[in-house]
C-alpha cells in the first residue's frame, strides 16, 4: 500500500541551530500537508503544498514540495525552544484531502 | 467559536468494557474523521463520516470497533470488549464541506487506558 516515510524519526539541537525533517511519498501526491504536535497536545495544522516545486515560507519555517510531488521538506532556520514537538507530513493522492496517509513525524527536541 | 470537542479526555476500562469516545465537530463542519494515535507513533486513519454516513472506513478494525455521526448530536467512536492494545489517544477531526486550505482541526483527542 501506499506509504509515507518521514526522517528523521528523533533530532536535538541546541537552540539556534537549524532542522529539518524529510517526508518521501512511495507514490505521486495530489498534495501534502504538515502539523505540528506539541508533547501531550494535538496535532495542529501548518500548511498545505500543492503545486509541483512549490516553496512556501512562514517565518523562520520553510516548506518545500519536490518536482515530483513525491517528497517535502519542513525547515526550521534558528530554532527556538517553543519549536519543540512533533511534525508529521501528510500525503494526499485522491485530491480531496479525505484520507490523508500520515508519516510518523520527526520529534524535535531542542536545548535551550 | 469553538473548535472541535472531545470528551472524555481520559478514559479508564477494564478489559471486556466497552469504551464510548464523543466528538462534536467545529459549527459548520459536515465531515468527521477518527484517528488512532499510539505513544510515539503517527497517527492512522481509522474512519471518516458525513453527517448519518460512513464514508470510509478502511482503517478501522472489522471486529469491537464502531461510528456513527448522527443527525442530530456527536459523532461517537465505540470499542466494545476493549483489550490492552487498544490503549492509545484517540483524535477526532473535522472539516468543512468545502475546504480552500484542506486543513483538519484536530480536537484535544480521548486517551484510553486499559487496564
Amino acid at each position: 500500500g501506499q506509504q509515507v516515510m518521514q526522517i528523521p524519526q528523533y533530532q536535538h539541537v541546541q537552540e539556534g541551530e537549524d532542522f529539518t525533517t524529510y517526508c518521501n511519498s512511495s507514490t505521486t501526491l495530489s498534495n501534502i500537508q504538515w502539523y505540528k504536535q506539541r508533547p501531550g497536545g494535538h496535532p495542529v495544522f501548518l500548511i498545505q503544498l500543492v503545486k509541483s516545486g512549490e516553496v512556501k515560507k512562514q517565518k523562520r519555517l520553510t516548506f518545500q514540495f519536490g518536482e515530483a510531488k513525491k517528497n517535502s521538506s519542513l525547515h526550521i532556520t534558528a530554532t527556538q525552544t517553543t519549536d519543540v514537538g512533533t511534525y508529521f507530513c501528510a500525503g494526499d493522492n485522491a485530491g480531496n484531502n479525505r484520507k490523508l496517509i500520515w508519516g510518523l513525524g520527526t520529534s524535535l527536541g531542542v536545548n535551550p | 467559536n469553538a473548535g472541535v470537542m472531545q470528551n472524555p479526555r481520559h478514559l479508564v476500562r477494564r478489559r471486556g468494557q466497552e469504551a464510548r469516545l464523543r466528538c462534536s465537530p467545529m459549527k459548520g463542519h459536515s465531515h468527521v474523521y477518527w484517528y488512532r494515535q499510539l505513544p510515539e507513533e503517527g497517527l492512522k486513519f481509522m474512519v471518516y463520516l458525513q453527517k448519518e454516513n460512513i464514508i470510509d472506513e478502511s482503517g478501522m478494525p472489522k471486529e469491537r470497533f464502531s461510528a456513527e455521526f448522527p443527525k442530530e448530536g456527536p459523532s461517537i467512536l465505540r470499542i466494545q470488549q476493549v483489550v490492552r492494545g487498544d490503549s492509545a489517544a484517540y483524535f477526532c477531526a473535522s472539516s468543512p464541506e468545502r475546504s480552500y486550505t484542506g486543513e483538519l482541526f484536530f480536537g484535544e483527542g480521548s486517551r484510553l487506558t486499559v487496564l
